[in-house]
């Protein structure tokens, strides 16, 4: 079955340095989807990206962030300079075009800022 | 605002007892609903959507929901608990077919054996 793919599982970081979440989509999928959930915290949306660009962000999604499709089949997110605050569970999220579709989600990649 | 919510945050039953956990939404429009499951060090799994066609609507490990517009809400119910459904269960809504999905805080299910 496929599936979405996020690598690394857990990543630890220092403050104010740079960290690149990856994601391997769902091969045919159009829609895809980076979410956040710090530990005990209900999930929360980050952005959502289509035909290459943003099509919608959060709040949270500021200029510390950004996205990315390289070649078409990663998708990444990166912090720039992490803060403490960042540490959360990051989920890739992808969907296919077809209408009544339901988001897949990656395992995730459990973020930690020291 | 468009939200959900999901009413206790925890929940225990004991094997083999009905599981019933709740989430109601605000929607000035019909939304899509889904439920989500989380086990432990996993990620999110979906165990079943209203796409509005039928409101009851059955999902895998022998989960259902009922979307019921007067009340705005849309339960989950298994009729007998298993140890395996130990987990952490999102309720989330979108407007559109391929929105953003907006979750609820999540309820943590405990079995009781």
């Amino acid at each position: 079955e496929p599936e979405v793919t996020q690598t690394p599982s857990h990543q630890v970081t220092q403050m104010g340095q740079e960290v690149i979440l990856r994601c391997v989509p769902i091969s045919n999928h159009l829609y895809f989807y980076w979410y956040r959930q710090i530990l005990g915290q209900k999930v929360e949306f980050l952005v959502s990206f289509y035909n290459n660009e943003i099509s919608e962000k959060s709040e949270i999604f500021d200029d510390q962030f950004s996205v990315e499709r390289p070649d078409g089949s990663n998708f990444t997110l990166k912090i720039r300079s992490t803060k403490l605050e960042d540490s959360a569970m990051y989920f890739c999220a992808s969907r296919s075009p077809d209408v009544y579709t339901e988001a897949f989600f990656g395992q995730g990649t459990r973020l930690t800022v020291v | 605002a468009q939200s959900v919510t999901q009413l206790g945050s925890h929940v225990s039953v004991s094997e083999g007892a009905l599981v019933l956990l709740r989430c109601n939404y605000s929607s000035s429009v019909p939304p899509y609903l889904f439920w989500y499951v989380q086990y432990p060090n996993q990620g999110l799994q979906l165990l079943l959507k209203y796409t509005s066609a039928a409101t009851l609507v059955k999902g895998i490990n022998g989960f259902e929901a009922e979307f019921k517009k007067s009340e705005t809400s849309f339960h989950l119910t298994k009729p007998s608990a298993h140890m395996s459904d130990a987990a952490e269960y999102f309720c989330a809504r979108s407007i559109f077919g391929n929105e953003k999905l907006t979750f609820g805080t999540g309820t943590r299910l405990t079995i009781i054996p």
